[in-house]
């Protein structure tokens, strides 16, 4: 089954300074990869994902993504984090049916003025 | 507003009543699913309609119950709920039957009492 892992309950870094958010992955054939972040009280929104093409995905809000085959990684980053960045982030992986997205449990993002 | 609308946005009920949550999405998308959101646990893929078509159902408990009576709409028929089922139920829709990512409502806190 298509799976990810976020092995990070929460991360913590100071405003201004870079931040990266772990996510691996598990599938079978070629990974469609995502990012979605969550704001308190609010549903899901995109941030980027990876299909095929460049390891490096560029996205909303100044976040990127790394795509690593060898290491089935896939993680978030952004070179100078903003207080406005704390949120909930969530890494997806696509069913193998095609039907659907496959979540990990999150990783609470929270940045330091 | 995502352009996927779900209400209630808070629901409590006790455990013998019977209620509905709703989703709307006026994106033209084809397919729409429920997700349970959990503190600390992944995302649970409840349902998936695509064309209005139930495609999947992931062993969810017969105390719920969906509906996709158009593409427009989704709803997700609530009865017996356990205070276990207290959680935050998101809705998403995406453009086709094969995911390339999802727009989602900002979801119901339901708490079951």
């Amino acid at each position: 089954a298509q799976s990810v892992a976020q092995p990070e309950d929460q991360v913590n870094v100071a405003e201004g300074n870079p931040l990266t958010v772990k996510c691996t992955y598990s599938v079978s054939g070629n990974p469609y990869l995502f990012w979605y972040v969550q704001y308190p009280n609010r549903g899901l929104q995109f941030l980027l994902k990876y299909i095929t093409g460049d390891n490096l995905v560029k996205g909303s809000y100044g976040f990127e993504a790394e795509f690593n085959k060898s290491q089935t990684s896939f993680h978030l980053k952004k070179p100078s984090a903003l207080v406005s960045d704390s949120a909930l982030y969530f890494c997806a992986v696509r069913r193998n049916s095609g039907y659907a997205l496959n979540f990990g449990k999150g990783t609470s993002l929270l940045v330091t003025p | 507003e995502t352009g996927v609308t779900q209400t209630p946005r808070h629901l409590v009920m006790g455990m013998t009543n019977k209620k509905s949550l709703k989703c709307e999405q006026h994106l033209g998308h084809n397919a729409m699913y429920w997700y349970k959101q959990s503190a600390k646990k992944p995302l649970e893929l409840m349902f998936v309609y695509s064309l209005e078509e139930r495609v999947e159902n992931n062993s969810v408990p017969s105390r719920f119950s969906p509906e996709c009576p158009n593409s427009s709409h989704l709803f997700l028929h609530l009865h017996t709920l356990q205070p276990e089922d207290s959680a935050l139920y998101l809705c998403a829709s995406s453009q086709d039957r094969q995911v390339y990512g999802y727009t989602f409502g900002s979801g119901t806190r339901l708490t079951v009492v």
